[in-house]
């Protein structure tokens, strides 16, 4: 069963950091490529990241751009987004998805909230 | 900056035929924007109905179909159940944008 499980969030300051996980089972992790995306509270979907299976190829979402960092460890079967100078507007919930074939939202993550306030 | 156009609100009967559009504000929606279109009930995950246009993922219910239809990409559900009820997005792609609509709220009544 493909399972996909997200961690790290939580309440954080505006200003600081805060280091995402996805834990992949299932699936040959390092055949898929991931993305991530998010949901404000009450909002709608935001794409942010897409990282290629190998790492070779990665893409964000201008408002991220610089702030955050994605990054995956196959031999872990672990997908990571790093969150620097966090924002109030960065409050959501943060999903991981697992690519299949040409699909990039093969599979879904139920998330991780975090919580930018002071 | 692109922006993705849904309508923000429909209704349908049970039983009934809806479609839900996407456009884009930079033109016409086409199969190179490898449409997509995603599911999300209340307090759940999003779940993919249909990628690149019209293809389908195993669980996807044989009542969804996506299409292109008038200049922008189209999810019409035919014979609508009460479990329908739900937010629908679309994606679209863009050379290195890629972004979502801000959703339809599927009403089944």
């Amino acid at each position: 069963e493909v399972q996909l499980v997200e961690s790290g969030g939580g309440l954080v300051q505006p200003g600081g950091s805060l280091r995402l996980s996805c834990a992949a089972s299932g699936f040959t992790f390092s055949d898929s490529s991931m993305t991530w995306v998010r949901q404000a509270p009450g909002k709608g979907l935001e794409w942010l990241s897409f990282i290629s299976s190998s790492s070779s190829i990665i893409y964000y979402a201008d408002s991220v751009k610089g702030r955050f960092t994605v990054s995956r460890d196959n031999a872990k079967n672990s997908l990571y987004l790093q969150m620097n100078s966090l924002r109030d507007e960065d409050t959501a919930v943060y999903y991981c998805a697992r690519s299949c074939g040409s699909s990039w939202f093969c599979y879904w993550g139920q998330g991780t909230l975090v919580t930018v306030s002071s | 900056q692109a922006v993705v156009t849904q309508e923000p609100s429909l209704t349908v009967s049970p039983g009934g035929t809806v479609t839900l559009t996407c456009g884009s504000n930079t033109g016409a929606v086409t199969s190179g924007h490898y449409p997509y279109w995603l599911q999300q009930k209340s307090g759940q995950a999003p779940r993919t109905l249909i990628y690149d246009t019209s293809n389908k993922h195993s669980w996807t219910p044989a009542r969804f179909s996506g299409s292109l239809l008038g200049g922008k990409a189209a999810l019409t559900l035919s014979g609508a159940q009460p479990e329908d009820e739900a937010e629908y997005y679309c994606f679209l792609s863009y050379s290195e944008a890629w972004m979502f609509g801000g959703g339809t709220k599927l009403s089944v009544l």
